[in-house]
């Protein structure tokens, strides 16, 4: 168990409006990332962090944006919800040698209407 | 650039069936591989890795071997259960040129093992 949990778990929202998840873990790791999952896709990162107020693009950044004001916490918002952006969205951390891989939370399901 | 691709499913066997569930990638150098699995409604956990060529990663009972030769990472199981069922997602560990480490993952192949 990595420490990580994920709210809301269940999300249902209506295009247009804002939407922020949170990740929180619990053990002061360095690095976090948030994914989303896609059929078809697999996972994809959207963003990343590496340290407070230390964040990143990836791939599928367009259309949200993070932050992180404390180790423990890091936030995804969606400033305007699309259909497009009806997913799963998993958090993780990774810990850093020797434990140089990736830990998940367990998702935010999240409907854009 | 990166990436990663699973054979298509899902996979349908029987209780004490092998399995395999194929993997390749592309990537420049030598990335380390993973194979994560993920039961239904919960994340992702991490099931097995190999860091470099020839490594043999397992872990309840799966294996899978790293093959520079022919950039493949299948995974193996000589006898699955009814609680083997799930997606299992085959990734490589990339870097950027910043040095930061991300993950690039296939798109997964769903298990299904009946009684």
């Amino acid at each position: 168990d990595a420490g990580i949990t994920q709210s809301p778990r269940h999300k249902v929202t209506e295009t247009g409006t804002p939407v922020t998840l949170r990740c929180h873990q619990t053990e002061n790791h360095r690095y976090m990332y948030w994914y989303r999952q896609d059929p078809g896709h697999g996972l994809r990162l959207i963003h990343y962090s590496y340290g407070v107020k230390d964040t990143d693009k990836g791939e599928v950044s367009d259309g949200y944006s993070v932050s992180r004001s404390k180790t423990e916490d890091f936030l995804l918002t969606l400033e305007s919800a699309t259909s497009s952006q009806t997913s799963v969205y998993f958090c993780a951390i990774r810990p850093g040698l020797p434990k140089d891989t990736q830990y998940f939370g367990p998702g935010t399901r999240l409907t854009v209407l | 650039g990166d990436s990663v691709t699973q054979m298509e499913g899902p996979v349908t066997l029987s209780e004490e069936a092998f399995l395999t569930i194929n993997c390749t990638y592309t990537a420049t150098g030598y990335p380390s591989l993973f194979w994560y699995v993920q039961y239904p409604g919960e994340g992702l956990q991490l099931l097995l890795k190999a860091t470099k060529a020839d490594d043999k990663g397992s872990n309840k009972g799966f294996e899978a071997t790293y093959r520079k030769e022919t950039t493949s990472f299948h995974l193996e199981k000589g006898s699955v259960q009814v609680s083997d069922s799930a997606v299992y997602f085959c990734a490589l560990r990339a870097y950027r040129n910043t040095g930061f480490q991300k993950l690039v993952f296939g798109t997964g192949t769903r298990l299904l093992v009946s009684p």
